[in-house]
């Protein structure tokens, strides 16, 4: 079993500011996912990472396979990037554990 | 053209009905999932199924059966439902073995059981 953490579960900034969230787990993994849930539900795959640093426009996401460690930035943040963010793990054969989701608004 | 399409979007129905919930992409993937997101908005794999090889959670009920008639479709079966089965499920597909790559969701179908 892969116990899959994320901080904060919720966090509230002001438009342009640097967002940071967080996703740890226990066992070692093969991949990680960043995925993002708009407000009216509908999920996108952002990011699948096995190590380093991956960038697509304002999003970073990066990996610290040692430490068990990934983060997920928004630059220049965006009310329209307000959504949950939900990390997942891939582990062992076919194993497949979410984080409960950071819960992010921007406010203009 | 919908990659990844889920019908019915909201499925209400009494306990103890049967119900299916089916899934098609047309993306050429070789792997399926279904997922049941709770009203925690927690996502939980249900089923992956590659190349005609299923893999099933070990926690989802035996009520709850995938069924594929081609690598096109996965549609989710589900009987005697349960006033626990009410969530919003969501299909999903991707390229290679479980979690081996991006996986593309349908916009999910909202269950509620009375």
């Amino acid at each position: 079993k892969n116990e899959v953490e994320q901080s904060p579960q919720n966090l509230t900034a002001q438009e342009g500011e640097f967002i940071t969230i967080n996703c740890s787990y226990s066992v070692g993994i093969s991949a990680l996912h960043w995925l993002q849930q708009h407000p009216g539900g509908g999920i996108v795959s952002l990011f699948m990472l096995s190590s380093g640093k991956k960038k697509h426009g304002r999003l970073i996401a990066t990996i610290n396979i040692q430490e068990k460690h990934s983060s997920l930035h928004i630059t220049a943040s965006h009310p329209r990037d307000s959504a949950v963010y939900i990390c997942a793990v891939v582990w062992g054969a076919d194993g497949l554990t979410f984080g409960k989701g950071t819960h992010l608004i921007i406010q203009p | 053209d919908t990659a990844v399409s889920q019908t019915p979007k909201y499925l209400v129905t009494q306990m103890g009905n049967d119900k299916s919930i089916k899934c098609e992409q047309n993306l050429g993937h070789d792997t399926m999932y279904w997922y049941k997101q709770d009203s925690k908005k927690f996502l939980k794999i249900m089923f992956s199924y590659n190349n005609k090889e299923l893999i099933i959670n070990e926690t989802v009920p035996n009520r709850f059966s995938p069924k594929s008639p081609d690598k096109a479709h996965l549609n989710l079966h589900i009987n005697s439902l349960e006033l626990g089965d009410s969530a919003v499920y969501f299909c999903a597909s991707g390229r290679g073995g479980v979690g081996k790559n991006i996986q593309y969701f349908g916009a999910g179908t909202r269950l509620s059981v009375l």
